[in-house]
């Protein structure tokens, strides 16, 4: 199976803030990579597809990039809404796989 | 508008057969490269990819639980079943099914969760 390590696990981040989570893939996935965030209690959005491809009705706030093994999320100015973890996912190859999720908490 | 939603029993017993249904409209799971999966999220943890099927009726299963689970699909009615059998306790969670596009897209239905107790 091909593991998937978020980092950091949480982070603490103030509005207004530049926000980049790291995810690395235990081998190659080209770019088979998409990131979702959760919110308590809620099913998770999606949010990037294809590495880099922003989802259908996401902010532009949003971006995403990496090849490989080594893939970022981005959010350019946090704002209250964007408190969730945020997990990201392989579709390189079966057993697709998440990482474990990385938890962004208000400053 | 594509939409999912999960239905099936709120708690089973410990070794009992677990039957999901997911219910979706907005596509046609007979449309090249469409998928429906499972994902699962026991309380308070990360998500766990489980199962998939695709509109060809390719069937792909986590190898780790691949010899509890089976994933069909009734393309008429518009339905996934996921069944999963001798259930446990530490199978208690939220599961979830989604939507997958030849591109990757993803969309989720709301979830539903499964306490496993007796």
């Amino acid at each position: 199976d091909i593991q998937m390590t978020q980092s950091p696990s949480s982070l603490s981040a103030s509005v207004g803030d530049r926000v980049t989570i790291t995810c690395r893939a235990s081998q190659g996935i080209s770019n088979y990579l998409a990131w979702f965030q959760q919110k308590p209690g809620k099913a998770p959005k999606s949010l990037i597809y294809a590495a880099s491809s922003l989802q259908s009705g996401v902010p532009s706030k949003f971006s995403g990039s990496g090849s490989g093994t080594d893939f970022t999320l981005t959010i350019s100015s946090l704002q209250p809404e964007d408190f969730a973890t945020y997990y990201c996912q392989q579709y390189n190859s079966y057993p697709w796989t998440f990482g474990q999720g990385t938890k962004v908490e208000i400053k | 508008q594509i939409t999912l939603k999960e239905s099936g029993p709120t708690l089973v017993k410990p070794t009992q057969t677990l039957t999901l249904t997911c219910t979706f409209s907005g596509f046609s799971l007979s449309t090249s490269g469409v998928g429906v999966g499972w994902i699962r999220q026991p309380p308070g943890k990360a998500l766990e990819w489980l199962a998939l099927i695709y509109w060809n009726d390719d069937k792909r299963y986590s190898p780790s639980l691949k010899s509890r689970l089976t994933i069909t699909k009734d393309t008429s009615k518009n339905q996934v079943v996921l069944t999963m059998t001798n259930m446990d306790p530490v199978d208690t969670a939220t599961y979830y099914c989604a939507h997958y596009d030849r591109d990757g897209r993803t969309r989720w239905g709301q979830g539903t969760l499964v306490t496993v107790s007796s």
